[in-house]
């Protein structure tokens, strides 16, 4: 059974840091490209940032570029987000998000998102 | 980047037919790029409904169906059912970028 277990949500103060880490079993974590995927109280769905399953291909949403590095830890089945600079904006339910793809780095061939995770709570307030 | 458009609400009768409708742009829908859709329950973990604008995933009853044409797609739902009250959203590519729809709130008279 395919299981995304995320973790690290938290309250945050503005200009404060955080790390989200989702760990993945019941596949092969080596051969999936994966995502960060956010929703924003009240708000839609939004992607965050993705990448390939060899780790060599990262991508971001503009919102996110230069404050966000995505990574993963193939040996360990993890997949993590480091945020910086927090915005009052970033608050919301971060989910970690399996591709059905993985054979190609780049984001286009990712393909669908084919499991979820349950999602961690992110707060930015003073 | 761009946010495909999609109606803030749909409702339609039990054992009715409703339409999702997702608007896109030359550079995401309309550059050849693939229209999936989830279905969203608030507190929940989103779930694919249709990859690669009109397939459907083993398990997904086939009530729903996707179809896509040139700068838009959609999802059509049939044979409405209460437990297909729920949040559904588009998603597609744009340059680098995975772009999801704004997001419909189905609500089942």
């Amino acid at each position: 059974e395919v299981q995304l277990l995320e973790s690290g949500g938290d309250l945050v103060q503005p200009g404060g840091s955080l790390r989200l880490s989702c760990s993945g079993s019941g596949f092969t974590f080596s051969r999936s490209a994966m995502s960060w995927v956010r929703q924003a109280p009240g708000k839609g769905l939004e992607w965050v940032s993705g990448v390939s399953a060899d780790g060599g291909g990262t991508y971001y949403a503009e919102s996110v570029k230069g404050r966000f590095t995505v990574s993963r830890d193939n040996g360990k089945n993890t997949l993590s987000l480091q945020m910086n600079s927090l915005r009052a904006e970033d608050t919301a339910v971060y989910y970690c998000a399996k591709h059905l793809g993985g054979a190609l780095r780049e984001l286009l061939y990712f393909g669908e998102i084919s499991f979820w995770g349950q999602g961690t709570l992110v707060t930015v307030s003073s | 980047q761009s946010v495909l458009t999609q109606p803030p609400s749909v409702s339609g009768a039990l054992g009715q037919r409703v339409t999702i409708s997702c608007t896109g742009s030359g550079s995401d829908i309309g550059a050849n790029h693939d229209v999936n859709w989830y279905r969203h329950l608030p507190g929940t973990a989103p779930r694919v409904l249709i990859y690669g604008n009109s397939n459907r995933p083993s398990g997904v009853p086939d009530r729903f169906s996707g179809s896509k044409s040139g700068t838009s797609a959609s999802l059509a739902i049939t044979g409405l059912q209460a437990e297909d009250e729920a949040d559904y959203y588009c998603q597609s590519y744009d340059s680098n970028h995975y772009v999801f729809g704004s997001g419909t709130k189905v609500t089942v008279l």
